[in-house]
């Protein structure tokens, strides 16, 4: 079983709509996540990291951590073809000096 | 600064070769990490590397594989043996300290088929 798991699979939202991804873990060590992206034919790159719980907000991005129920989510405010990407949800292993865990992603189609 | 720097972007080898992928992590970066990446498992973790010392290989397979940082600028993965279900993209990553809470910088991979 997926310790990170994302929902949903894939995704297709408009052209200046918003997208709205989901993560859940099932490990309570995992006190704080990441969300990073992948573009076709590329290596993922960071878009954030959340510590606390609320929302953080980064332009066009806001990522909002529920602790109590390990549940993470990202959002996308109006949406651009350029943010056509997988998403990945990744939380730290049983320690901080350890490699990533990732979600298996989520695919999101923005379309004119 | 060039980012991550991963060579060959593609190989291919037949079934019992040996494939060595390259990693330049980036510059100042004290951690390197290794990944790879299938449709199934998704990215999974291998090993990783903290001021060239190995410090944690609990996702590499125990046979075959192994990996090596013999100075500050670049890693190797090496699998002997390859099997068709070690094709997979792998990827490198730094990060300026070992501790997840740094943002880890993603090469853009090297897509291994083996056939």
């Amino acid at each position: 079983q997926q310790k990170v798991q994302q929902s949903p699979e894939s995704l297709s939202v408009p052209e200046g709509g918003m997208a709205s991804l989901n993560c859940t873990s099932s490990d309570r060590n995992f006190q704080y996540f990441w969300w990073y992206r992948q573009h076709s034919g590329e290596g993922p790159k960071a878009l954030m990291s959340i510590f606390s719980d609320g929302d953080k907000k980064e332009g066009r991005f806001t990522a909002h951590l529920n602790k109590a129920s390990l549940h993470v989510s990202l959002h996308i405010r109006d949406s651009q073809p350029s943010d056509s990407a997988l998403y990945f949800c990744a939380a730290p292993g049983d320690n901080y000096a350890q490699g990533l865990t990732f979600g298996l992603g989520t695919r999101v189609s923005v379309f004119p | 600064n060039a980012g991550v720097i991963q060579t060959p972007r593609h190989k291919v080898t037949g079934k019992g070769q040996e494939a060595t992928l390259w990693c330049e992590p980036i510059s100042g970066h004290s951690a390197v990490f290794w990944y790879r990446q299938t449709i199934v498992q998704g990215l999974e973790f291998l090993t990783y590397f903290r001021n060239q010392a190995p410090i944690d290989d609990s996702g590499m397979p125990k046979e075959r594989f192994s990996a090596q940082m013999p100075n500050q600028s670049h890693s190797t993965l090496k699998i002997q043996s390859t099997q068709p279900q070690d094709s997979a993209v792998y990827l490198c990553a730094s990060s300026l300290f070992g501790q997840s809470s740094y943002e880890q910088y993603f090469g853009p991979g090297t897509r291994l088929t083996v056939l």
